[in-house]
């Protein structure tokens, strides 16, 4: 089992709709959890983190985390062409894993016009 | 600010030599992580320096090595070059400290071919 899984995708969703990217892992005392964006021959860019069990909102986009289930997931509200890109989810474990992200395969998004 | 810097931004290498790439954090940020992206393997952990000591080292061979200075700017070293060395070398640096929510910022890192 990998450490850290997304759904596989790609993702293809029309402008304007909702999209709903999953991740799972597998460390149980996990403890913050990342969402990076990356775009073709780019650099990830950090978009959110979230360290709480619930919801996170910063502008269109929406982490929640549910730690029982481990289990953490990034909404994008209103998607627009510009936000086609890879989507990595990143998970550190805290304590002596220090400067550590473990990433997920990453899961393509394409909104189309 | 000015962001995460890495150089060089390219590099074409062939088997058997060896490379240095360069990271300078951003400012006020002391700790500095290393990792390796390819295709097949992804993102993977390379190692972190924090305070020129380094504190966490990822499954890579002794081939692969870095350190830190006292302004925090990092360099690593990978030796004996392999055509599997060919990858996209990220840094990314961050404010330690926190318990939680460490955010790292990855530089535009170092895309090295070796032939």
């Amino acid at each position: 089992q990998k450490e850290v899984e997304q759904n596989s995708g790609p993702l293809s969703v029309p402008e304007g709709a909702i999209a709903s990217l999953n991740c799972t892992y597998s460390d149980r005392g996990s403890q913050s959890f990342f969402w990076y964006r990356q775009y073709s021959g780019k650099s990830p860019e950090l978009i959110m983190f979230i360290y709480s069990n619930g919801d996170k909102e910063d502008g269109r986009f929406t982490a929640q985390l549910n730690k029982a289930s481990q289990y953490v997931s990034l909404l994008i509200r209103d998607s627009q062409p510009s936000d086609s890109a890879t989507y990595l989810c990143a998970v550190d474990a805290g304590g002596t894993s220090y400067g550590k992200l473990t990433f997920g395969q990453g899961t393509i998004l394409t909104v189309h016009p | 600010k000015a962001g995460v810097t890495q150089t060089p931004r390219y590099l074409i290498k062939t088997r058997g030599q060896q490379v240095t790439l360069s990271c300078s954090p951003i400012s006020g940020h002391r700790s500095v992580s290393w990792y390796q992206q390819t295709p097949g393997q992804g993102l993977q952990f390379l190692f972190e320096y924090f305070s020129e000591t380094q504190r966490n080292k990822g499954n890579f061979p002794g081939r692969f090595s870095g350190r830190q200075f006292s302004n925090s700017r990092s360099e690593m070293n990978v030796s004996t070059l392999e055509l599997g060395d060919s990858a996209l070398y990220l840094c990314a640096s961050s404010l330690p400290g926190r318990a939680f929510g460490n955010e790292q910022f990855f530089g535009p890192g170092t895309r090295l071919t070796v032939l």
